[in-house]
């Protein structure tokens, strides 16, 4: 039963260092996300895929790629880290697209997070 | 664009108070659905409950109830006899019907004091 999972759980990187945190949903979704919490900021859209091939960027995208692998995977990779980037990372996923003749109404599953550092 | 506000970025209530957190969308999509997310001190992100745009009735699940009002742009959130369980921070959510993009509030905190 484990829906979205993310790894790693925790991580610590040096400034400049690069990162790859992974997702992967075991429930057949179509849509995948990754937000970043921070204090006071509420969860914020980085990248968004509606279907495997596709990637979308959120609300604060610099600074990240993505890539999604198949259906199952969407990975978020941080190329040059910065101490701005340290946050909580979610992944979250949900069943259908728009564009595949669902509502727009279906919730996300999220993952636990990933509490990334960045010294 | 999209945008949601919530404006109460903490709220404390006595236990078997009743609180509403508020929350404020803003879309130019004619067709949109909002969610309600809680996020206890362990850290998950737990939903509870949508709302289409085009369905203003008002729902009640047991404590909880939500209040859709178009008009005003408005879908809030009430608990009524709070608990200490209900201690947790509260995400309002939009989502609209161009995209599939989902846009969140930037919480609310709830502290319930027994």
């Amino acid at each position: 039963n484990a829906g979205v999972t993310q790894t790693p759980k925790f991580q610590v990187l040096k400034t400049g260092q690069s990162m790859t945190l992974q997702c992967a949903q075991d429930m057949n979704h179509n849509s995948m996300y990754w937000y970043r919490q921070d204090p006071g900021m509420g969860l914020r859209l980085i990248y968004y895929s509606a279907s495997e091939g596709t990637t979308d960027k959120g609300e604060v995208p610099n600074g990240y790629n993505v890539s999604r692998l198949n259906k199952r995977e969407f990975s978020l990779r941080l190329e040059s880290a910065a101490p701005s980037q340290t946050s909580v990372y979610f992944c979250a996923s949900s069943p259908l697209a728009l564009g595949q003749g669902a509502l727009g109404n279906q919730p996300q599953h999220f993952g636990d997070g990933t509490r990334l550092s960045i010294l | 664009a999209q945008k949601v506000t919530q404006a109460q970025t903490e709220i404390s209530v006595v236990e078997k108070e009743d609180v509403t957190l508020d929350c404020v969308y803003e879309t130019r999509d004619t067709t949109y659905y909002l969610f309600w997310y809680k996020q206890p001190p362990s850290g998950e992100l737990v939903f509870l409950i949508r709302r289409n745009s085009f369905d203003e009735q008002n729902e009640i699940s047991g404590r909880y109830s939500w209040n859709f009002q178009k008009s005003t742009s408005s879908f809030n959130f009430t608990i009524t006899a709070s608990q200490v369980v209900d201690s947790a921070v509260y995400f309002c959510a939009l989502r609209g019907n161009r995209d599939d993009k989902i846009i969140f509030g930037k919480g609310t905190r709830l502290h319930i004091l027994p």
